[in-house]
């Protein structure tokens, strides 16, 4: 059963820094990992989606890398606001015959003015 | 606008009394699914559907039933509700598997 780990729980940094959240799963037999950004009391947005064959999505101040071979991928997030201040959830979909996305439980993050 | 719709968004119900959570989704999507969020035990699946009249089981179904009548609906039923099912659902949405999904706002559902 694929299980979605995400190092560390919570971060705090000041504005300003560039930070890396990690994400490893234990299948590496997955379609693909799509990186999702939490707003408390809110719905999920979509930040990122990366194919089982890519190795790198970009979106504005955004890189999610994806190494399949040994289950792990990096979100990194460069020169950080206070806007990006959230929970980041990293989720993978595999199970052939299914549609499941397996969720980490995320990292609670908090960029300090 | 491309989006996922829950309603209610904020439900407080008392134990036993049937309950349906509605999903509405308008971008002619195959695939849907519900996920509920519990403090440290993250998002889990509930039931998926990979087409009209295709429902399957996820990884908690027990005390829920869904349907797949159309295409763009995908309401969640809870028949007699407990106080284990306070949560915070999500329905999701997508194209296929290898696409990305899209999540509604979610509901809070309290049961007392």
């Amino acid at each position: 059963k694929q299980e979605v780990t995400q190092i560390p729980a919570a971060l705090s940094v000041p504005e300003g820094e560039n930070l890396v959240l990690n994400c490893s799963f234990t299948d590496s037999a997955i379609y693909n990992l799509q990186w999702f950004r939490q707003d408390p009391g809110k719905g999920l947005t979509s930040l990122l989606l990366i194919q089982s064959s890519q190795r790198e999505q970009t979106s504005g101040r955004l890189n999610a890398s994806l190494d399949k071979s040994s289950g792990r991928s990096t979100l990194y997030i460069a020169a950080s606001q206070p806007g990006d201040s959230a929970t980041y959830l990293c989720a993978v979909r595999s199970g052939a015959g299914s549609y499941q996305l397996t969720f980490g439980k995320g990292t609670k993050l908090s960029v300090i003015p | 606008e491309a989006q996922v719709t829950q309603n209610p968004r904020y439900l407080i119900t008392v134990t036993g009394k049937k309950l349906t959570v509605t999903c509405s989704q308008n971008m002619n999507h195959e695939y849907m699914s519900w996920y509920r969020q519990d403090p440290g035990l993250g998002l889990r699946q509930i039931y998926y559907s990979m087409n009209v009249e295709v429902t399957d089981k996820g990884d908690v179904p027990e005390g829920y039933k869904v349907s797949r009548k159309e295409k763009r609906n995908f309401p969640l039923i809870l028949e007699s509700p407990s106080p284990n099912q306070t949560s915070l659902y999500f329905c999701a949405s997508g194209v296929d598997r290898e696409t990305e999904a899209f999540f509604g706002q979610g509901t809070r559902l309290t049961v007392v």
